[in-house]
């Protein structure tokens, strides 16, 4: 079944203590994205990946880092989380060139004390 | 810059009803594509639909339906014989077919309740 995963699906963690969130598809895309969505805000891009050490920064990348080692995984860290990095957050994978859709993960619900 | 409007925060419909809910867009592209998504309660984002700028004919799947109107921005979504399960936030999207980042620009959602 071709699918986007992300764990773990819920979070409570602390300030300040290092967390990283997985995303792995198994559809061979080469784009993957993070969004995070907030109430008012709606859904906004943190970083993305065009291939396999390719990365880039999206809309709100401030306090977040990935990396793209393998072409299914892209994970997303969170070195000192903060309490305004409380969100849900989305990985969503596609193909870079041709297709259209953008599979989305089922998303990471993170609360920061 | 891109903006997607979505201007009914909720709506209701009665259960087998037809409901349209409103997205208008705003871009200088000429080519982008056009999305909309579904989100239960359970957080998930469920890809219902797609509309290419330079597609002629409105995209339809199943019981989706994409209204596309051009000249007037618009992109709205008609979802026929409405059913208990629909009830969720819909999102409408928009990309950029230039460049490389595939991000997908969001508006804040509508929410749909059907009533039985």
């Amino acid at each position: 079944e071709a699918q986007v995963t992300q764990n773990p699906r819920y979070l409570i963690t602390v300030t300040g203590k290092k967390l990283t969130v997985t995303c792995s598809q198994n559809m061979n895309h080469e784009y993957m994205s993070w969004y995070r969505q907030d109430p008012g805000l709606g859904l906004r891009q943190i970083y993305y990946s065009m291939n396999v050490e390719v990365t880039d920064k999206g809309d709100v990348p401030e306090g977040y880092k990935v990396s793209r080692k393998e072409k299914r995984n892209f994970p997303l860290i969170l070195e000192s989380p903060s309490p305004n990095q409380t969100s849900l957050y989305f990985c969503a994978s596609s193909l870079f060139r041709g297709g259209h859709e953008q599979y989305f993960g089922p998303g990471t619900r993170l609360t920061v004390t | 810059a891109q903006k997607i409007t979505q201007t009914q925060p909720g709506m209701f419909v009665q259960e087998k009803e037809a409901v349209t809910l409103d997205c208008t867009y705003d871009t200088s592209d000429q080519s982008y594509g056009l999305f909309w998504y579904k989100q239960p309660s359970s957080g998930e984002m469920i890809f219902l639909i797609y509309q290419g700028s330079y597609d002629e004919q409105n995209a339809t799947e199943g019981r989706y339906s994409l209204n596309f109107q051009k000249a007037r921005k618009s992109a709205n979504l008609v979802i026929s014989a409405s059913q208990l399960g629909d009830s969720a936030m819909y999102f409408c999207a928009m990309r950029s077919r230039s460049g490389n980042n595939r991000k997908l620009i969001w508006g804040l959602g509508t929410s749909l309740a059907v009533n039985p």
